[in-house]
């Protein structure tokens, strides 16, 4: 069975911080790695879409994949209290379907 | 532009009772769809995805069954609603163009089972 794995958390970063989401995946053959925000009581929204080994920038969220260690990361960086949320984990295989993470907490604080 | 609705946002149902939630797609053709239960404080679970129109593939057994009437069409039902069946229902949709596997999320359906 696909499985995705994050850390449940809550991790507590101070504003102005790096916050470093982490996330590993079992399906080997896995092509595609998102990762999703969810604020409390709506859906989620995509931040990040990677699908090659390396880091992907898009203004203050890195994404890095290695595919060798099936380790997938997302870096925020200059943290906000508005960046508090849960991140969800996706990994995409050879069918049009997703797996998700149970997701990571952040809470930013001031 | 592409949008996905989602409806009703919010329901409260007695056990035994039947469920219906639709979601709709514009601004594209022939798109993935899918539904996703999120239960309290768990992950996100795929329940049902759709290819084309009267195509489903169930994921999980359960008593709740989706249909494709139209193409940019998804409907999530129950005939009879279980304490179980509570939890933010989700339906997404892929373009049948674009990069890899990205979804993209209606605005999701609270349903309280009691």
């Amino acid at each position: 069975q696909k499985e995705v794995e994050q850390n449940s958390g809550p991790l507590s970063v101070p504003e102005g911080a790096i916050a470093s989401l982490n996330c590993t995946y079992s399906d080997r053959v896995s092509q595609s790695f998102f990762w999703y925000r969810q604020y409390s009581g709506k859906s989620p929204e995509l931040i990040m879409s990677i699908y090659s080994n390396g880091d992907k920038e898009d203004g203050r969220f890195t994404a890095q994949l290695n595919k060798a260690s099936q380790y997938v990361s997302l870096l925020i960086r200059d943290s906000q209290p508005s960046d508090s949320a849960t991140y969800l984990c996706a990994v995409g295989g050879t069918a049009s379907k997703l797996t998700f993470g149970t997701g990571t907490r952040l809470q930013v604080t001031l | 532009s592409q949008t996905i609705h989602q409806w009703p946002a919010t329901l409260v149902q007695p056990v035994g009772s039947p469920l219906s939630l639709e979601c709709t797609v514009e601004g594209t053709s022939n798109p993935n769809l899918y539904w996703y239960r999120q239960a309290a404080g768990r992950g996100l679970q795929l329940l049902f995805y759709s290819v084309g129109i009267g195509q489903i593939s169930s994921e999980v057994p359960q008593n709740l069954s989706a249909s494709r009437p139209q193409d940019r069409q998804f409907i999530l039902s129950s005939k009879k609603l279980l304490l179980s069946d509570s939890g933010f229902y989700l339906c997404a949709w892929r373009p049948l163009q674009g990069a890899g596997n990205t979804i993209y999320f209606g605005e999701g359906s609270w349903l309280t089972v009691v």
